[in-house]
């Protein structure tokens, strides 16, 4: 069965710093695939950064990037230069190839100090 | 990206009534629909999976003749929520794919509260 685990409820970052939340997974499955999910206060879930686990290269989107360790299997999530509107839940998502379904963390509430 | 829209955005009925939720992809064609229901300040807990034409597959422990769900087309999926009850209160989220390992795009959720 697969399982994402993320171990900080809350974390939180001044203005312009940088934030790093963490994910751990757990599949017996080599292809698969990972993602980071941001849902703010409106409840919209969007997609922050997506990972196929068969590249070694760690996905980067402007100012997210991930740290993604396969034989670990955690897969860290890098905000740089935080801003306010980064607030939010943010969530560790597993896929394996082939299905169809999302496994989610727990969720870490971001909170950005101004 | 692709758009998901859900509807209603809120909705309170009484106890004992049925309340019935839309997802519809704006833009794709969803072959899969996948419905979430979510408790404050938690994740988001998967109730069932749905392919068009197709019975939906439940997750363990969610009941299939209380949610109801229809996904008759490729642009629109249903959740109704029969003879509702307050503890069925709740945040339900639904998101749509157009194929095994694509994105999924997640509608804007509807909050449910039965009084």
């Amino acid at each position: 069965a697969q399982t994402v685990t993320q171990s900080q409820p809350e974390m939180s970052v001044q203005e312009a710093e940088t934030v790093t939340l963490s994910c751990t997974y757990d599949t017996s499955e080599s292809d698969y695939y990972l993602f980071w999910y941001k849902q703010p206060p409106s409840r919209q879930m969007i997609l922050v950064i997506r990972q196929e686990a068969y590249k070694q290269q760690n996905a980067t989107e402007n100012r997210f990037s991930v740290n993604f360790q396969k034989a670990a299997k955690s897969f860290s999530l890098k905000i740089s230069d935080s801003q306010l509107g980064d607030a939010a839940m943010y969530f560790c998502a597993s896929q394996l190839e082939g299905a169809q379904k999302l496994v989610f963390g727990q969720g870490t509430r971001l909170t950005i100090n101004p | 990206g692709a758009v998901v829209s859900q509807h209603p955005s809120w909705v309170i009925c009484k106890s004992g009534t049925s309340v019935k939720i839309e997802c519809r992809s704006l833009d794709f064609q969803a072959t899969t629909m996948f419905w979430y229901r979510q408790f404050p300040k938690q994740s988001l807990m998967l109730m069932a999976t749905s392919n068009e034409g197709s019975k939906a597959t439940y997750e363990q422990g969610v009941e299939k003749d209380k949610f109801l769900i229809n996904h008759a087309s490729l642009t629109l999926s249903t959740l109704t929520v029969t003879s509702a009850h307050p503890e069925d209160s709740s945040f339900y989220i639904c998101s749509a794919k157009t194929g095994m390992n694509t994105e999924a795009f997640f509608g804007q959720g509807t909050r449910l509260t039965v009084v």
